[in-house]
């Protein structure tokens, strides 16, 4: 089957900086995205990394490593405006998006 | 980017009822729309794919007679939930991805709309 797994929650400092992990196990693979989403509100999309490396954005870098299924997002600086849940999603074989269930990240000041 | 709408934001009905949730491409042209169901503290489950003047396509497990869904033009598609009961409240969110490819992405980038808070008492 298709499993995509993050962390649940995670807790960081303003001004700090933490990792996100994503690992997931696909039928087939054409690029991974991290998205951002606030309570009550839709995901947006922050990256898509379809080849090993990192990418990066401003405050926000993502990771990915296809031999080993894994991917991270980075983000540094925190702002409390950064309290999200962060959804890690696989583009499948067949064009699908397979999600994870999120990270809820907490930040305190 | 590319916008997306959805309407209404928010619904209370009573069981029973139907109601008819609106997904709109409002600057550019989408000939297939996603939708998705999300109940609290979990991730985003794909109920159906819309494609504009045919059938749409759903997932194992959702019944297409419950979520009509109807994708009328380039830039709207609707799903009706009928004969709602408690159990499908819950936040429905729509997608529509951009024509061709964007940014490299295969498929194009998915814009998401706002979300619509459905709750059924």
């Amino acid at each position: 089957g298709q499993n995509i797994d993050q962390p649940t929650e995670m807790t960081a400092t303003e001004g700090a900086i933490v990792q996100i992990n994503c690992t997931y196990q696909t039928s087939g693979f054409n690029g991974l995205f991290w998205y951002q989403q606030h309570a009550g509100e839709a995901p947006t999309f922050l990256s898509y990394n379809v080849l090993d490396g990192l990418e990066e954005k401003g405050r926000f870098s993502s990771f990915l490593s296809r031999s080993k299924g894994y991917s991270y997002l980075l983000l540094k600086e925190l702002q409390m405006k950064d309290s999200a849940s962060y959804l890690c999603a696989v583009l499948d074989s067949n064009y699908q998006l397979i999600w994870g269930a999120g990270t809820k990240l907490i930040i305190k000041p | 980017g590319a916008v997306v709408s959805q309407h209404p934001s928010w619904v209370i009905c009573k069981s029973g009822t139907s109601v008819k949730i609106e997904c709109r491409s409002l600057d550019f042209q989408a000939t297939t729309m996603f939708w998705y169901r999300q109940f609290p503290k979990q991730s985003l489950m794909l109920m159906a794919t819309s494609n504009e003047g045919s059938k749409a396509t759903y997932e194992q497990g959702v019944e297409k007679d419950k979520f009509l869904i109807n994708h009328a033009s380039l830039t709207l598609s609707t799903l009706t939930v009928t004969s709602a009961h408690p159990e499908d409240s819950s936040f429905y969110i729509c997608s529509a991805p951009t024509l061709g490819t964007s940014g490299g992405i295969p498929g194009g980038e998915q814009f998401f709309g706002p979300g619509t808070r459905l709750t059924v008492l």
